[in-house]
């Protein structure tokens, strides 16, 4: 199995919205990854977790929060977002491999 | 971090040969080079990667100077498909804190019929 599997695949909030993305890997990966994608740019590493502790912040606002309960799972609670923080959202998970990629959660806050 | 220069878009005619520059000049001894491409918002997916010595896979081949400051991809047989925005990336060598791949701009190919 060499899938990352994010959740759900679109999601619409309103800016006083809790909402939570997912994302699930079985490779025994121990690098997971959070991207933000905007339109037409490249993917910006956000989050990165290195044996389910957070290892790198690249100076994310607080209204996302990472979380990683298990070394399969990846979380990214959003909390109080403005309508710029519309974007595909990307998860990765790699360990001494390339960095296997999901398909994204295209996120619009209204 | 390493960062990596690629042209903004390039084209190619079907069934001929795309060749993909990148400048990658601070790299360090121990960083990779990997590729990756972006079908129109999907997840990117891996291509290839390597480290000194040039490589080939089922995909493409890679290949990368001797002085390591600069590589090249190729698509030896560009099919319609394989129109898609292409992404140079030095992945920045991490043992306790993950490895790190940051995307440098990317060059978006036409593939023309």
């Amino acid at each position: 199995d060499t899938e990352v599997t994010q959740t759900p695949k679109h999601l619409v909030m309103g800016m006083t919205n809790k909402k939570s993305l997912k994302c699930e890997q079985h490779m025994g990966h121990r690098a997971m990854y959070w991207y933000k994608q905007k339109a037409k740019k490249p993917p910006e590493l956000m989050f990165v977790y290195s044996y389910e502790k957070l290892s790198i912040n690249e100076s994310v606002p607080s209204r996302f929060s990472p979380e990683c309960p298990n070394s399969s799972l990846l979380n990214l609670h959003l909390h109080a977002l403005q309508p710029e923080d519309s974007a595909l959202y990307l998860c990765a998970s790699s360990w001494n491999t390339e960095a296997f990629f999901g398909q994204g959660t295209r996120l619009t806050v209204v | 971090d390493a960062k990596t220069t690629q042209p903004t878009s390039m084209d190619c005619a079907e069934g001929r040969a795309a060749n993909l520059p990148c400048n990658h000049s601070t790299i360090s001894g121990n960083e990779y080079v990997y590729w990756y491409r972006q079908i129109h918002s999907q997840g990117p997916q891996y291509i290839i990667h390597g480290l000194k010595n040039n490589e080939t896979n089922e995909m493409a081949s890679l290949i990368i100077t001797e002085d390591r400051k600069s590589s090249t991809l190729i698509l030896p047989h560009a099919t319609l498909r394989d129109t898609a925005v292409y992404y140079c990336i030095v992945r920045v060598d991490q043992s306790n804190t993950g490895n790190q791949f940051y995307f440098g701009t990317g060059t978006s190919l036409t593939v023309i019929p």
